[in-house]
């Protein structure tokens, strides 16, 4: 049973395309993110969420947009691609709500995006 | 705004040698955790540091947290070449629900 999944594992698509990643885990988290690693592996937060607050690191192009249906799932929706957009998405979560615990980030094993 | 600074990105070390990597920030973390990403594998939790001046080992790795719980470093003694792979530190701001930021990585490889 894989804790945080996502899928696609690799899109390959052409500029100014619409697409979607798909994260979904099944810890009982509370809060879930997404990250953007590029080529030199700088892993930068662009956003977290809980059933509460979206947080959006205020870098990330407004073409990206995350949604989420449910607790236990959280989409990555990115309009009109672009070449600088390449780079392997993970997604991650963590259980904040709670005082003492390690809150420590469970990661997916990544979305490869290649944009042409 | 917050960072944690990771130096060095690059470490390219011979079989059996240590490895260090250190983390640095300007203000003080609540707490701080370490992370390890194997080539092609995705981020992969290894320990978190609360307090001030904690060490922890986990069998050849040990972790430290600064006195004033601004800097951490973890040690690999004699590396084999199962620790290749990009080591990331996490410091958190804002007591134990703040932000994790995580630092840029070292890249560890090892030449057997």
């Amino acid at each position: 049973d894989t804790a945080v999944s996502q899928t696609p594992k690799y899109l390959v698509t052409q500029m100014g395309n619409d697409k979607s990643i798909k994260c979904e885990q099944n810890l009982g988290h509370d809060t879930m993110y997404w990250y953007k690693q590029d080529s030199k592996k700088f892993l930068k937060i662009m956003f977290s969420y809980n059933n509460k607050e979206l947080i959006i690191n205020e870098t990330v192009p407004n073409r990206f947009s995350p949604k989420s249906p449910d607790k236990a799932h959280l989409n990555l929706h990115i309009n009109s691609l672009e070449l600088g957009d390449s780079a392997v998405y993970f997604c991650a979560s963590s259980q904040n709500g709670l005082a003492r615990t390690r809150n420590e980030q469970f990661f997916g094993p990544g979305t490869r995006l290649t944009v042409l | 705004g917050q960072q944690v600074m990771q130096i060095p990105q690059y470490q390219h070390v011979q079989e059996g040698e240590d490895f260090t990597t250190y983390c640095n920030s300007s203000t003080t973390l609540s707490n701080i955790q370490w992370y390890k990403q194997r080539p092609g594998g995705h981020p992969v939790f290894l320990i978190q540091l609360v307090k001030s001046g904690e060490v922890k080992k986990q069998k050849r790795l040990t972790f430290q947290f600064g006195e004033a719980k601004k800097n951490s470093s973890l040690h690999i003694t004699a590396t084999q070449t199962t620790d290749v792979g990009t080591y990331f530190c996490a410091g958190r701001y804002g007591g134990s629900q703040g932000n994790l930021i995580f630092g840029k990585g070292t890249k560890l490889s090892v030449k057997p």
